[in-house]
């Protein structure tokens, strides 16, 4: 089974510029999940689809972060423009439903270094 | 507010000693706690969770928690840890409100 496939796996760019990281879940997962992962800390949730549906976006920053799940597969994030705060590693995971008892199988991530 | 911590950032060992990672949580009538392990450039992934029933949880690789509701606590075991046991471990919980909270990790070096 083929799982969580994420791209790219790094990208650096400057600030002010805009990016976009490419998510393509378990197939099958229902549920798909956007998190934030900064040097040091735990992944932070950014957003939580449900087949194409956003089920939890409340810690996006929504005025330069945007998400998308067409067709219920696979998902974009894209930040514009990017700030220096946002250098992270940006994980995917997806899940069979949508509860907090399914597990979350997570892809590799894409590490973003803004400068 | 819920909360989950993770008492040690970083815990160094030798190889075919124990280990202890520690976690607590604020109480909650109902919860779901979870181990997961992120190896170094790779994914994270799950190592045990805790939802109902017996409060001793095995999980892969030979790790083990122990759900404690008096103490609020699910620390991590391992009888014996091995070189490719080095790793991040994330505690995770979730209470009422079903949100999953993670906490900030536990760094495990086993060294030789």
């Amino acid at each position: 089974e083929a799982g969580v496939a994420q791209s790219p796996r790094y990208k650096i760019i400057e600030k002010r510029q805009s990016v976009a990281f490419w998510c393509n879940p378990i197939s099958g997962h229902a549920t798909l999940y956007w998190y934030q992962q900064i040097l040091g800390q735990g992944p932070k949730l950014l957003i939580q689809f449900q087949n194409n549906g956003v089920v939890d976006d409340s810690q996006l920053p929504k005025d330069r972060f945007s998400a998308e799940r067409l067709k219920g597969v696979d998902s974009t994030l894209k930040i514009q423009p990017a700030k220096l705060e946002d250098s992270a590693v940006y994980l995917c995971a997806s899940s069979l439903g949508q509860g907090p008892a399914d597990t979350q199988y997570f892809g590799p991530g894409t590490r973003l270094t803004v400068l | 507010a819920q909360s989950v911590t993770q008492l040690d950032s970083q815990v160094p060992v030798f190889e075919e000693a124990p280990v202890e990672l520690r976690c607590n949580y604020s109480s909650s009538v109902s919860v779901y706690l979870f181990w997961y392990v992120q190896y170094p450039n790779q994914g994270l992934q799950l190592l045990l969770k805790y939802l109902s029933g017996s409060t001793l949880v095995k999980g892969i690789n030979g790790f083990e928690a122990e759900f404690n509701k008096s103490q609020t606590s699910f620390h991590l075991r391992k009888p014996s840890v091995h070189i490719s046991d080095t790793a991040e471990y994330f505690c995770v919980y979730a209470g009422n409100n079903r949100k999953l909270i993670w906490g900030l990790g536990t760094s495990l070096a086993v060294n030789p």
